[in-house]
């Protein structure tokens, strides 16, 4: 089983800073690596998908970079409503999700 | 629009039994392997299952293994769960979602409420 460590657990930032989260993988996963943003009461949403592509209609600040067991998820200037839960996942062996990362704005 | 509605969420006692149901619109259902995934309260997600387009492959994470039983019906446009020998760890928000172990879960319901409690 491939487990997914993201950090930090929570990150609190203000609008218009920067938000860089972490997803390591106790295995390569090459670049099966996707990030999902979760809203409390909420559909989660994909972000990105393949370590790097923006999913549909999802804004440019968001950008996701990284190959093998190390990921950014990148939000570039935080506007209010990217507060939400963050976590990545893996399907180059199975279906696993990280802990997730709450950033509070 | 895509969109896919649970259903079937109620609270239930230890070892008791519940199907769930996802209604989905706005696309070729036939065509997409599904998922359940589920949160417990204050944790991450967690996979559960997952079923090819045809119905004919099935998946289950080793958690609920040998009690939870996916399956679809494609002329309804619906997945379904049957969950027995439910557990207080069984307790959460179960999501449907586009997607399986060769897709990513592009799109996702709103979620459904299972409580295992005595």
């Amino acid at each position: 089983e491939i487990v997914l460590t993201q950090s930090p657990a929570t990150l609190s930032l203000s609008p218009g800073e920067r938000a860089t989260l972490s997803c390591r993988a106790s295995q390569s996963v090459s670049n099966f690596l996707a990030w999902y943003q979760h809203k409390p009461g909420q559909a989660p949403r994909l972000l990105i998908y393949d370590a790097s592509n923006r999913a549909t209609d999802i804004p440019a600040r968001f950008s996701g970079s990284g190959s093998g067991t190390d990921f950014i998820l990148t939000i570039s200037s935080l506007e209010p409503e990217d507060s939400a839960v963050y976590y990545c996942q893996q399907r180059y062996n199975w279906l696993s999700f990280g802990g997730g990362t709450k950033v509070e704005i | 629009e895509v969109q896919l509605l649970e259903s079937g969420g109620a609270s239930v006692q230890p070892g008791g039994s519940l199907r769930l149901s996802c209604a989905a619109s706005g696309f070729t259902f036939s065509s997409y392997a599904m998922s359940w995934v589920r949160q417990a309260s204050g944790k991450g997600l967690e996979w559960v299952s997952g079923i090819s387009g045809s119905g004919g492959s099935t998946y289950y994470a080793d958690s609920v293994q040998g009690r939870f039983i996916i399956s679809r019906d494609n002329s309804r446009n619906t997945l379904y769960v049957q969950m027995n020998r439910l557990r207080v760890e069984d307790t959460a928000i179960y999501y449907c979602a586009i997607g399986g172990s060769s897709t990513w879960f592009q799109d996702w319901g709103q979620g459904t409420l299972v409580t295992v409690s005595s």
